[in-house]
């Protein structure tokens, strides 16, 4: 599987729209990139996936570049309880299932 | 609608000891995976489980086993415990061999001393 940077660490102002960028740049055509996010004491949660179009859903939005190099996740209205370590993973599907590589992910802080 | 739940939440062992986690799958799901995660790290696969088979596997040594029921509940066996294997144990569960994200559960923290 592709590997993916993120930057260790954002901050944002509660209210405001979270903009979280991941590099792909060695990405496969067949390739999804999946973003989860983890909270202190907590497991892993998923947010969202994509292939080639954008995505949204009732958590966030998922812009992939049309080279499929990069991809943002952007959260609309950041709230407190939306800070985390936020996880861009790229991943093939296998015939057998599939294992995610994690990575040390991106520290989002949102700040009063 | 339960969710992913794992036993024990924390557990303490000795060097040499082995340890028995267990895992629970979300309702409806039929795959686990077991992950590993050091302070400040992310999770590392382990293996994943379906149809009672183990289907994939990671980086890790054999020392890590693991077993699938057929309620498709699931358990992680490590043996020989070393200083290192102190972490967060992760399970997550998925429904088959799709593309279906996967539910973690809140871990089990491993302390060996």
């Amino acid at each position: 599987d592709a590997k993916t940077t993120q930057p260790p660490s954002m901050d944002c102002a509660e209210g405001r729209a979270a903009n979280l960028p991941c590099n792909h740049s060695t990405i496969s055509g067949n390739e999804y990139v999946y973003w989860y996010r983890q909270i202190h004491s907590q497991g892993p949660q998923y947010i969202i996936h994509g292939l080639k179009n954008n995505e949204t859903n009732e958590m966030a939005s998922l812009i992939i570049t049309e080279d499929r190099k990069s991809s943002t996740l952007i959260l609309p209205h950041a709230t407190l309880r939306d800070t985390a370590v936020y996880y861009c993973i790229v991943r093939v599907a296998r015939n057998s299932g599939y294992a995610l590589n994690f990575g040390k992910g991106t520290s989002l802080l949102v700040t009063p | 609608d339960a969710g992913v739940t794992q036993s024990p939440t924390h557990l303490i062992k000795t060097r040499g000891q082995q340890v028995t986690l267990r895992c629970s799958p979300k309702s409806g799901h039929d795959t686990v995976s077991w992950y590993q995660q050091a302070l400040g790290q992310g999770p590392q696969f382990i293996f994943q489980y379906y149809e009672e088979e183990e289907r994939q596997r990671g980086n890790f040594p054999d020392r890590f086993s693991g077993h699938q029921f057929p309620n498709y509940s699931s358990e992680l066996n490590v043996n020989a415990l070393l200083l290192g294997d102190s972490a967060l144990y992760l399970c997550a569960s998925s429904l088959g061999e799709t593309n279906s994200p996967l539910h973690f559960g809140n871990g089990t923290r491993l302390t060996v001393t």
